[in-house]
Parts: C-alpha cells; structure tokens; sequence
C-alpha cells in the first residue's frame, strides 16, 4: 500500500534559520501533498499545499518542492521563528481515495 | 463557530467498556473522516464516509464502529475498550472525497483508557 517516509523525525534550529523537511512516497498515482503543523495540543492544520501538475509553491516564509520523477516531496521554512516550534506532517494523496500522512517532524526552534 | 466539532475533548474510562466520540461539522463538506494519533504522533486513518456512506475502512478491530446519520456527522463507537485504544482520535472533513483539498480537522478526544 501506499507509504510515505518524513525525514528527519526531530529537527532543532536557531532562530532565523532555515529548515526543511523531506518526504519520499511510494504511489506513484499520488497527486495531491498537503502540509500540516501540529502545535502541542492543538490539531493539524493545513499550512500549505500542492499539486502533482505544480513543481513548487511559495507562501510568505514557507515553500514546498515536489519532483514527482523521484517522488519526493520537501517543506522549507526561512527566517525561522520560535512560533514555528511544532510538529510537521507531510501527507500524499492516492487515487484509493486515502490521505497518508508521514511520520512527523517535531521541529524546534531556540531563541 | 467551530467548522470541525468534536466530544468529548477528554475521555478517560476503564477497560471493558463501551463509549462513543461525536462528529460535527458546519463547513458543508461532503466527507468525513477518523484518524487515530497514536503516543508516537502517527496519524492513520480509521474510517472515511462521503454523503453518509462508508468510502474507507481501515484494518480496525470491528469494537470499532462508524456511524453517519447524515453528512455532517461522523460518530465513533468503540465496543469493550482496550488499553491499546488509549489515543487522541481526531475526526476530519473535507470538501470532496477526493483529498484535493486539505482536510479540516476537529480538535481531537483524547481516550485513556485505564
């Protein structure tokens, strides 16, 4: 079935920093990746997307990358800020109907 | 206003026992979902149901049962509760069941089972 792998699983910056987070899938039929952030707590929610016709998409501090030949898939956040400490998902969407998140990326960032 | 609504926020209850865990949502969305957060963070999907019927339906252990009187509920009985069951259980919804947009989710029912 379906398999998506996030890397790394903690991950700590300094403060205005850049960080990123890659993920590899194994359906080749996927075509949508959503981003979550999860804040101690608190539930998932979507900070930004993309689509398999799109190579890439940027919103103010953050970016995500997809090369679907090697079916990898990367979140890049610049000018880090300790409001960003959280925990990262990655998530592929297959033609099964199913959206399969990754492991989680619990990022930190220090003052 | 909350779009994706969830009770109880907690739940702590012994083993053996039966409980439910309800699903609202106010955004007109046509699917729902459930997702098991596990101690390690891991989401994975339970069930999925679009306009009332069953889309997705995961390797769950049957003591767990899905019920949509209507599209815009999601219920989730869980039979004789087991200490492998203590989790936080978000329910979600989207506008379609095809995922091309992101999922809202509720704020999630931690169960402690003990």
């Amino acid at each position: 079935g379906e398999n998506v792998e996030q890397h790394p699983s903690t991950l700590s910056v300094q403060e205005g920093d850049s960080a990123v987070i890659k993920c590899t899938y194994s359906d080749s039929a996927s075509n949508y990746f959503p981003w979550y952030k999860q804040e101690l707590g608190k539930r998932p929610q979507l900070i930004i997307d993309i689509r398999s016709n799109v190579g890439e998409k940027k919103d103010q501090r953050i970016a995500v990358t997809l090369n679907k030949t090697a079916k990898h898939f990367s979140l890049h956040i610049t000018e880090t800020q300790p409001e960003d400490s959280a925990v990262y998902f990655c998530a592929a969407f297959n033609q099964g109907g199913k959206l399969i998140f990754g492991q989680g990326t619990e990022l930190s960032v220090k003052p | 206003d909350t779009a994706v609504s969830q009770t109880p926020k907690y739940l702590v209850t012994q083993m053996g026992n039966d409980k439910s865990i309800k699903c609202e949502q106010n955004l007109g969305h046509d699917t729902m979902y459930w997702y098991k957060q596990d101690s390690k963070k891991f989401l994975k999907i339970m069930f999925s149901y679009n306009n009332k019927e069953l889309i997705i339906n995961e390797t769950v252990p049957n003591r767990f049962s899905p019920k949509s009187p209507d599209k815009a509920h999601l219920n989730l009985h869980i039979n004789s509760l087991e200490l492998g069951d203590s989790a936080v259980y978000f329910c979600a919804s989207s506008p379609t069941g095809y995922g091309h947009y992101g999922y809202t989710f509720g704020s999630g029912t931690r169960l402690t089972v003990v």
